[in-house]
């Protein structure tokens, strides 16, 4: 129930393309859904989250959709570039009090061709 | 930017010895993680600490594993004595009492037990 499902875990999309990733999780009392972005060598780094009172929530080029009912949510890439090319974790947390532990899906790998 | 910050970048040693991994925390954070990641796999929860103490930990966090704040700055992650399959890139996390569910990385440090 702890799970975070994520697909496709690759990717390869052309330069000004669309790039879409998701995500499905089983446990109900997750409350939070961050996507974080990890290149080579470097710790993931926070891109854009949600909480499940949303649907929808856009930064610049990169939108989270959330499905609440179908327990799912995806990230979009608008206008894809090279430099958007790196690993993507969607993730999920359902804590309090002394814990806000994350669980992450398995990634995937975004090649963006230029 | 605030940042967390870990080291060494990469340690190597043989299996079987005690290995301790430091973390800077950003500095008002009071929430405390070490995640590891094995070669091209996912981010795995290990640990949570939170005043003073473990607030949860994982299968993975056996009795070889153990966590100390020593000094109100330091967090270390203390492998009692490596196997080969504990070698991995170990990130520290930390988070703050506002926003305690964003949760930011350190680089990691590669393990790497021969």
């Amino acid at each position: 129930q702890q799970q975070v499902k994520q697909s496709p875990q690759s990717l390869i999309v052309q330069k000004g393309g669309i790039s879409i990733i998701n995500c499905a999780y089983e446990n109900t009392a997750f409350d939070y859904f961050p996507w974080y972005q990890q290149f080579p060598g470097k710790g993931p780094a926070l891109l854009i989250a949600i909480r499940p009172d949303v649907s929808e929530k856009k930064e610049g080029r990169f939108t989270i959709s959330f499905n609440k009912s179908a327990k799912q949510f995806s990230l979009h890439i608008m206008d894809s570039q090279p430099g958007d090319s790196a690993t993507y974790f969607c993730a999920a947390t359902g804590g309090g009090g002394s814990n806000y532990k994350l669980t992450f899906g398995k990634g995937t790998l975004l090649t963006v061709n230029p | 930017e605030p940042e967390v910050t870990q080291t060494p970048s990469h340690q190597v040693t043989q299996m079987g010895q005690e290995v301790i991994l430091r973390c800077v925390p950003i500095s008002n954070h009071l929430y405390f993680y070490w995640y590891r990641q094995i070669l091209g796999q996912k981010v795995e929860f290990l640990v949570s600490f939170y005043n003073n103490e473990i607030s949860e930990k994982s299968e993975i966090f056996d009795d070889q594993f153990s966590v100390e704040r020593p000094d109100g700055s330091n967090f270390t992650l203390k492998i009692r004595s490596t196997k080969l399959e504990d070698s991995a890139m170990y990130f520290c996390a930390s988070s703050g009492l506002t926003g305690a569910n964003v949760l930011t990385f350190g680089a990691g440090s590669r393990l790497t037990v021969l």
